[in-house]
């Protein structure tokens, strides 16, 4: 298995910009979350999916912030207008069903300029 | 109130030595699972080892092990004969329930292995 495939790896914008991360889960983990990590807040919990349903968004810093999952094998985190303030690494990370496999992607290095 | 503490930003261990690194944590789920996760200074997250609460032994991963004393609600992370290729931060993380529900991470310890 390529384990979870997060694009790109590294990412540069400037202020303003839309940005849009990706990620494919583990085929048959049906639960995938984004996670954002900084220096000051460590690794926080951003929305998760069950199934492609959302069920808890309530990490997610503002309207600026979406996520989607269109199917089983792929998910969308965009930043519009992206804010120096997002500049992280922004992990996937999928699991199955009662599975204690928590798998991170490699992550994506954001920085907005 | 925080639900994963790791008290101790960084860490020294010489080369060949056991380390311990410190977390506790807080829930009221009956059930549960505690995690540790290595990441090193390229940036992965790397699982190491798992502990359900209802286990009875200690879970053991190679050099790694878990102290996991349960009533005083601490899952410390044991590191035996210390390598260089061991320098990374450490995370320890905690599912409540049985359910597919997110980690929550502390905030990390440093650990440094010294020639």
């Amino acid at each position: 298995d390529a384990g979870v495939i997060q694009s790109p790896r590294h990412e540069v914008t400037e202020m303003g910009q839309e940005v849009t991360l990706r990620c494919k889960p583990i085929s048959g983990h049906n639960s995938l979350f984004w996670y954002r990590q900084t220096m000051m807040r460590g690794l926080e919990l951003l929305i998760y999916f069950n199934n492609n349903v959302p069920i808890d968004d309530s990490g997610m810093p503002e309207d600026r912030f979406s996520a989607k999952m269109p199917n089983a094998s792929f998910s969308t985190l965009k930043i519009q207008p992206s804010e120096p303030r997002d500049s992280a690494v922004y992990f996937c990370a999928s699991n199955q069903d009662r599975g204690n496999g928590y798998t991170f992607g490699s992550g994506t290095r954001l920085t907005v300029v | 109130a925080q639900k994963i503490t790791q008290t101790q930003p960084g860490m020294f261990v010489q080369e060949k030595e056991a380390v311990t690194l410190d977390c506790t944590y807080d829930t009221s789920d009956p059930s549960y699972g505690l995690f540790w996760y290595k990441q090193p200074s390229s940036g992965e997250m790397i699982f190491l080892i798992y502990q359900g609460s209802y286990d009875q032994q200690n879970a053991t991963e190679g050099r790694y092990s878990l102290n996991f004393q349960k009533a005083r609600k601490s899952a410390n992370l044991v590191i035996s004969a210390s390598q260089l290729g061991d320098s990374a931060m450490y995370f320890c993380a905690m599912r409540e329930g049985t359910g597919n529900t997110p980690l929550v991470f502390g905030k990390g310890t440093r650990l440094s292995v010294i020639a």
